[in-house]
């Protein structure tokens, strides 16, 4: 069974850092892209970044560029994602996702149960 | 960015009705087209990848239609437990975007 355990998350102050991690088993971690996305209290899903299999590449929204930095561990069967500069507005639900592809579509076939990360003074 | 404007933002629709939930794309997306069931509280769920083909273990009562820029989320006979909150996402191109979300309630 897939497994996707999101940890890390917790209250922070404006400018702070955080880093969020994100366990998997059950499948072939090391062959999957990976994504977070999140979700501010009561609103709607936002894609944050994503990474390729062997890590050597990565792409953010440009809302968090600059500030989060994705990362993996295949050893560890570990996503992780460094959050730095935090601000009000990245206060929200951080889900981890596995993708799978279909005739050349990916999809998010897997979600953890979210980590909350609120940047609060 | 490409845009996902989903309709409507909300429904109430009763046991038994045949509901209808539609997805725009700001550009023509082809296939490139998802949609997820959240419930409160819980992680999101595919239902429908690859605009129409439904995931392993989603009942046949959901189907998805559309390429292009309009999609439809169909739901042929609403049972109780499909409340919740469905998104298409779009994979086409990166950022991956959402709609903002159709708030199904049963009457």
């Amino acid at each position: 069974e897939v497994q996707l355990v999101e940890s890390g998350g917790g209250l922070v102050q404006p400018g702070g850092s955080l880093r969020l991690s994100c366990a998997a088993s059950g499948f072939t971690f090391s062959s999957n892209w990976m994504h977070w996305v999140r979700q501010a209290p009561g609103k709607g899903l936002v894609w944050v970044s994503r990474i390729n299999s062997d890590g050597g590449s990565a792409a953010y929204a440009d809302s968090v560029k600059g500030r989060f930095t994705i990362s993996r561990d295949n050893a560890k069967n570990t996503l992780y994602l460094q959050m730095n500069s935090l601000r009000d507005e990245d206060t929200a639900v951080y889900f981890c996702a596995s993708v799978r592809y279909s005739s050349g579509v990916y999809y998010f076939d897997s979600w953890g149960q979210g980590t909350l990360v609120t940047v609060s003074s | 960015d490409i845009q996902m404007t989903q309709s409507p933002s909300s429904l109430s629709a009763s046991v038994g009705d045949r509901v209808t939930i539609t997805c725009r794309a700001s550009q023509s997306i082809s296939s490139f087209l998802n949609w997820f069931q959240q419930k409160p509280g819980k992680a999101p769920k595919v239902l429908i990848y690859v605009a129409s083909s439904l995931q392993s273990g989603v009942p046949s009562r959901f189907s998805g239609s559309g390429s292009g820029t309009d999609f439809t989320l169909t739901i042929s006979s609403l049972q109780p437990e499909d409340f919740g909150t469905y998104y298409c996402q779009q994979s086409y191109s990166i950022p991956c975007t959402f709609g903002q979300g159709t708030k199904l309630e049963i009457k």
